[in-house]
């Protein structure tokens, strides 16, 4: 099984400012990584797929990166409603597909 | 328009079964694959498995396989995900999710809370 681990797993970042997230995959897996963003009682929202590709309707300010092992997020001026947790997701193995443990954006 | 709908909260007893549901609508499922996710309380996702509805395909996570049942009934646009006896350990919020073939989760339920206790 693919293991997708994320670091760091909580960010403190305050408003305005950059964020980096980055999320590493135990093989290969191309460009098959997608992010996803959830805050507190509210299902998953795609933010990201294809490591780059943002999702319809979402902020130019998120943009992903990388390829192989290694990917990232990238927030580029983080607004009130950014602050949430953030996970990746392979689909290298798909129709299985895995998920890493999440990153934390917390207020600074 | 709401692409899926999930079946509503439950509250069981450890060895009861259970079957909660996945609605589409419109041409939500049409083509596209729905896959289920879990979420434990404070903890992150956990892909469990995936189903077509076309023809029922369907693949289990190693880590739920016998645990739990994945179907559909595509006359009605509902998928289904289910357990013959529940465990405390199952209490969970359970995502189902759109997925177009060889894709990620393109959109998702509300999500259904599960909650086992004696």
């Amino acid at each position: 099984e693919i293991v997708m681990t994320q670091s760091p797993a909580t960010l403190s970042v305050s408003p305005g400012e950059r964020a980096t997230l980055s999320c590493r995959a135990s093989q290969s897996i191309s460009s098959l990584l997608a992010w996803y963003q959830q805050k507190p009682g509210q299902a998953p929202r795609l933010l990201i797929h294809d490591a780059s590709t943002r999702a319809t309707g979402i902020p130019a300010r998120f943009s992903g990166s990388g390829s192989g092992t290694d990917f990232t997020l990238t927030i580029s001026s983080l607004q009130s409603e950014d602050f949430a947790v953030y996970y990746c997701q392979q689909y290298h193995s798909w129709p299985r597909g895995t998920f890493g443990q999440g990153t934390k954006v917390e207020i600074k | 328009e709401v692409p899926l709908v999930q079946s509503g909260a439950e509250v069981k007893k450890p060895g009861e079964s259970l079957k909660i549901s996945c609605k589409g609508s419109g041409n939500s499922f049409s083509g596209y694959w729905i896959g289920w996710v879990r979420q434990m309380p404070g903890k992150g996702l956990e892909w469990m498995g995936i189903i077509y509805p076309g023809d029922s395909d369907s693949r289990i996570s190693p880590s739920f396989q016998g645990q739990v049942t994945i179907s559909v009934d595509k006359s009605i646009s509902t998928a289904y995900l289910q357990w013959s006896s529940l465990r405390a350990s199952d209490s969970a919020m359970y995502y189902c999710g759109r997925v177009v073939r060889g894709g990620p989760f393109d959109s998702w339920g509300q999500g259904t809370l599960v909650t086992v206790s004696s």
